[in-house]
C-alpha cells in the first residue's frame, strides 16, 4: 500500500522573515510527484509535476525537487508573503492496469503567513 | 481547451435520501475520470476511477458508487446517505500518458 507522508503539517511564519521546507516521503517507487495548493472552501490547484529523479521546478516564491531514490520530494518556500496562506498538498501517482492512475495525497500542510 | 464542471458547489441532505453528483469534462476525448472525498480535516481520498464508458474501478469500500454512462460523463450516487458520508467531493480528469491532473471546483456535502 502506497503511504505518503508529509511534515510539518501545520506551519506557521511571518511575512518575509525566514525560508521554510514542507517535506513529502513516500513509500513505493513512483517517478511522478504532484505539488497542490488549496486555498480555504476550494478545489486544488496544481503547482508542480515532478517527473524525474533530481527534478527542480520554480514558481516565484516557490522551489519544488525530487528525489526518486530517497523517496522525497520538498516544497521550499522564499521569504514567504501573505498571499501564499493555503493548504499545500504533495501527491504521488502509481500506475494501475488500464492506463489509469490514481493519486494518493499526503495530509497536506496547513500554511498560514502572518503579515 | 479543455474544463471540467461539477455541480451541484453545494448541498445538504438528511440522513438515509439519495445522492447523484454530476462531473462532466469538455474538449478531450476518452478521458480518464475520478472522484476523490476530503473529509472535514483530513487528505484527499480517491473514489473511485474510470478508465472508460461503463468502466468503474472502487478504490473504497463504502455508501457510494460510480457510474460513466458518456464518454464524458462521471456521475457519483448514493441511494441512502449516511451521516459519515458529508465531505468536499472532487472529481478529476487525466490522459493516459500526460501526467497531469485536473481537478473539478469541487461539490460540499452536509449530511444532516
Amino acid at each position: 500500500e502506497l503511504k505518503v507522508e508529509q511534515n510539518p503539517l501545520f506551519l506557521s511564519m511571518q511575512e518575509g522573515k525566514k525560508n521554510y521546507t514542507i517535506y513529502c516521503n513516500y513509500s513505493t517507487t513512483s517517478d511522478r510527484l504532484y505539488w497542490y495548493r488549496q486555498d480555504p472552501g476550494k478545489s486544488l490547484e496544481s503547482l508542480f509535476v515532478l517527473l524525474s529523479n533530481g527534478a527542480v521546478k520554480q514558481e516565484g516564491r516557490l522551489m519544488a525537487s525530487l528525489d526518486t531514490k530517497a523517496r522525497l520530494s520538498t516544497l521550499h518556500i522564499t521569504a514567504a508573503v501573505h498571499d501564499l496562506s493555503a493548504t499545500y498538498f504533495c501527491a504521488v501517482g502509481l500506475y494501475s492496469g488500464g492506463g489509469a492512475d490514481g493519486l494518493t495525497f499526503g495530509k497536506g500542510t496547513h500554511l498560514i503567513i502572518q503579515p | 481547451s479543455q474544463t471540467i464542471h461539477q455541480w451541484p458547489a453545494t448541498l445538504v441532505q438528511p440522513v438515509g435520501s439519495p445522492l447523484s453528483l454530476e462531473c462532466t469534462v469538455e474538449g478531450t476525448s476518452n478521458p480518464n475520470l475520478y472522484w476523490y472525498r476530503q473529509a472535514a480535516g483530513r487528505g484527499l481520498q480517491l473514489l473511485f476511477y474510470s478508465v472508460g464508458i461503463g468502466q468503474i474501478s472502487s478504490e473504497v469500500p463504502q455508501n457510494l458508487s460510480a457510474s460513466r454512462p458518456q464518454d464524458r460523463q462521471f456521475i457519483l450516487s448514493s441511494k441512502k446517505l449516511l451521516l459519515s458520508d458529508s465531505g468536499f467531493y472532487l472529481c478529476a480528469w487525466s490522459k493516459t500518458g500526460v501526467r497531469g491532473y485536473t481537478f473539478g471546483s469541487g461539490t460540499r456535502l452536509t449530511v444532516v
